[in-house]
C-alpha cells in the first residue's frame, strides 16, 4: 500500500516552455501532497504544500506564479513549471500524506526536468 | 528557520561492521523524525521512523532520539555493500512538509 506515481519520469523541453507533473496517490485518499526540488548533491527542499480543494502553500523564495499548483481530487496534484528556464532542470519530487499519528509521507519515484 | 544538520561525509564502514550516522535539528517543536535512503538519481525510501525519546529497531536498523539534545541518529548493523547510499535524516511531517539535511553519504566497503 501507500504507492505514489508520478508522470512523467523525464521531461526535456525547450527554453519558456511550460511543464506539466502529475502527482497520483495509487491506492489510498492523500490529504495533503508536497513538492519538493532536489538539485545535484544537494538535499530535497520543500517548494509548497498542497491541500485538495484549497491554494497551495508556497515555501519562502518559490515564485507561485511560476510553479503552479492544482489540488483537484484527494489523489491528484499537479505541478507545472511555466516558462521554464535552464536554471530550473531538477529533479522534482511529490509526496502524499494521510493525517494521522505516524505523519508519514510517501514519495513518488520522482521527475527529471531538463531545460534546454 | 528550520535547520536539519548532518555530515555530509563520505562515511567509510567497512562490511560486517556498525555504521553510526547522526543528525541535529533546530526546530524544538518537531514532532517526528525519519531516516532515508536515496540512491543516485532515485527518490528516498523511508527506513525508519521515530517520534519518541529513546531507540527503535527494525531489523538491522536502529533509530535513536534524544528531544533534549535534538539528535537523531540511525545505526545500520552488519553493514551491507547494498547500503551504501545517501541517508538523509528529515524532521516534521504531518500537515507540515519534510525539513531534510543534506544527507550522509555512506560506502560499505566489502
Amino acid at each position: 500500500g501507500a504507492v505514489v506515481s508520478q508522470h512523467p519520469s523525464r521531461v526535456i523541453c525547450k527554453s519558456g516552455t511550460s511543464v506539466k507533473i502529475e502527482c497520483r496517490s495509487l491506492d489510498f485518499q492523500a490529504t495533503t501532497m508536497f513538492w519538493y526540488r532536489q538539485f545535484p548533491k544537494q538535499s530535497l527542499m520543500l517548494m509548497a504544500t498542497s491541500n485538495e480543494g484549497s491554494k497551495a502553500t508556497y515555501e519562502q523564495g518559490v515564485e507561485k506564479d511560476k510553479f503552479l499548483i492544482n489540488h483537484a481530487s484527494l489523489t491528484l496534484s499537479t505541478l507545472t513549471v511555466t516558462s521554464a528556464h535552464p536554471e530550473d532542470s531538477s529533479f522534482y519530487i511529490c509526496s502524499a500524506s494521510v493525517l494521522g499519528p505516524s505523519n508519514e509521507q510517501f514519495f513518488g519515484p520522482g521527475t527529471r526536468l531538463t531545460v534546454l | 528557520q528550520k535547520e536539519v544538520e548532518q555530515n555530509s561525509g563520505p562515511l567509510s564502514v567497512p562490511e560486517g561492521a556498525i555504521a553510526s550516522l547522526n543528525c541535529t535539528y533546530s526546530d524544538r517543536g518537531s514532532q517526528s523524525f525519519f531516516w532515508y535512503r536515496q540512491y543516485s538519481g532515485k527518490s528516498p525510501e523511508l527506513i525508519m521512523s521515530i517520534y519518541s525519546n529513546g531507540d527503535k529497531e527494525d531489523g538491522r536498523f536502529t533509530a535513536q532520539l534524544n528531544k533534549a539534545s535534538q539528535y537523531v541518529s540511525l545505526l545500520i548493523r552488519d553493514s551491507q555493500p547494498s547500503d551504501s547510499a545517501t541517508y538523509l535524516c528529515a524532521a516534521g511531517g504531518g500537515a507540515d512538509g519534510l525539513t531534510f539535511g543534506k544527507g550522509t553519504h555512506l560506502i560499505i566497503q566489502p
